[in-house]
């Protein structure tokens, strides 16, 4: 099975301006979580989007949506990017709701960077 | 407010040695505990699930709930065991999976 792919990978942007970045979860895989990591607050929870509905949201402010289309594929937008947005936003997949489908897997990332 | 706390950024020891990486956590309910590990060029990826009470790779971690600890403990560290490893929480009831609470992450350096 392909694993969880991110795009694009690397990204530069002007304060400002607006993004959107791109996760194709495994196969199969309905949940989608996304995370914002940077040396100084380590990795925290965007949100998560379950059957294209938002079903948990990290303390970010508005300007960080997202959505998840039928073919669970998600895209995190960020709007009015600030220098503070510059992280690696990470995106993981799980395969359902059950119980037992605690593991998510993770992809490699797409590391922006707000000038 | 739910919070995991590493307390070492960087841990180093010799092959051989053991090695307990720390984790703290602070949860009025009964959390589930992970550790994620990430080695050097790959993801992000479970190492181990508290509930599982299994080893993986040689690693162990027990969840004290007195203490409030899940700190994950290897007896004789390899050097292919280096790379950052996260403790992450998930909060009880309906809490979904895909939303874990990361501590800062420590990273493990093995020397030969």
């Amino acid at each position: 099975k392909a694993g969880v792919t991110q795009t694009p990978r690397y990204l530069i942007k002007t304060r400002g301006q607006q993004v959107t970045l791109s996760c194709s979860p495994i196969s199969g895989h309905r949940s989608v979580s996304w995370y914002q990591q940077t040396p100084g607050q380590g990795l925290q929870f965007l949100f998560e989007y379950f059957s294209e509905t938002q079903r948990n949201k990290g303390n970010f402010p508005g300007r960080f949506s997202g959505r998840q289309f039928s073919n669970s594929r998600s895209e995190m937008n960020v709007s009015t990017l600030e220098l503070g947005d510059s992280a690696l936003y990470l995106c993981a997949s799980r395969s359902g709701d059950r119980v037992n489908s605690y593991e998510q897997y993770f992809g490699p990332g797409t590391r922006l960077t707000v000038t | 407010a739910q919070r995991v706390t590493q307390p070492e950024k960087l841990l180093s020891v010799f092959k051989g040695a053991p090695v307990e990486l720390k984790c703290n956590y602070s949860y009025s309910g009964s959390p589930e505990l992970f550790w994620y590990v990430q080695y050097s060029r790959q993801r992000l990826q479970l190492l181990l699930r508290h509930i599982s009470r299994e080893s993986i790779k040689g690693f162990t971690a027990d969840l004290n709930k007195g203490e409030t600890s899940f700190h994950l403990k290897k007896p004789f560290a390899q050097e292919e065991d280096s790379a950052m490893y996260y403790c992450a929480l998930k909060s009880a009831g309906g809490t979904s999976y895909g939303k874990l609470t990361f501590g800062q992450g420590t990273i493990l350096t093995v020397h030969p």
